[in-house]
């Protein structure tokens, strides 16, 4: 079974804070893919990554950057001096080979100014 | 490119009414769409797995009967919620894969604000 655990629930930062969203996974596949979402007060999912589980290279793009470690079976997802437009729920998520995601619980973001 | 779009946005209805939610594949044909389910502060829950011409594949704990999915095109899969109850109030979320896409990730209608009164 596929599990994404998201320990932190809510994080609370000020603005132009460097803020890091933890995410561990567990699964049995050798191939799988990892995800990050954020999802607005409105609703709408937004896709930010996906990461291939032989490809540990960490990646960066704008102010985010996310950090793959298979060792420890966990994908990290940095914000860079944070901005208020930046609050909203964020899901990690696990793809196998079937496609269907396995969502963690989320860690609500709020920033404030 | 890869455009979900999900209809309607917001429904509120009495209870034992049946309600129906289309999730169409806009720029690409959809042979998988995934119905998901998110109550409030919580994850998202996968319910169905639709596939088209076929019938849908249900978790563990959803009732075939009372969300009834029906993809009966490339483009389009419906959920429609029987005689609903206040106990179903959910957002409702759509997701589809792209037809031969490979591995490509899912690509997610903006959900539906189902309102039971």
């Amino acid at each position: 079974a596929q599990k994404v655990t998201q320990a932190q629930t809510e994080i609370s930062v000020v603005e132009k804070e460097d803020v890091t969203l933890d995410c561990v996974y567990e699964t049995r596949d050798t191939t799988y893919y990892l995800f990050w979402y954020k999802q607005p007060p409105s609703g709408e999912l937004v896709f930010l990554i996906r990461r291939n589980s032989f490809d540990e290279q960490n990646e960066i793009s704008g102010r985010y950057s996310w950090n793959f470690q298979k060792s420890t079976s966990s994908f990290n997802f940095t914000i860079t001096a944070s901005q208020v437009v930046d609050s909203a729920v964020y899901f990690c998520a696990l793809s196998g080979g079937y496609s269907t995601l396995t969502f963690g619980k989320g860690t609500m973001l709020l920033v404030s100014p | 490119g890869a455009v979900v779009s999900q209809h309607p946005s917001w429904v509120i209805c009495k209870s034992g009414t049946s309600v129906k939610i289309e999730c169409r594949s806009l720029d690409f044909q959809a042979t998988t769409m995934f119905w998901y389910r998110q109550f409030p502060k919580q994850s998202l829950m996968l319910m169905a797995t639709s596939n088209e011409g076929s019938k849908a594949t249900y978790e563990q704990g959803v009732e075939k009967d009372k969300f009834l999915i029906n993809h009966a095109s490339l483009t389009l899969s419906t959920l429609t919620v029987t005689s609903a109850h206040p106990e179903d109030s959910s957002f409702y979320i759509c997701s589809a894969l792209i037809q031969g896409g490979g591995n490509q990730p899912q690509h997610f209608g903006d959900g539906t604000r189902l309102s039971i009164l």
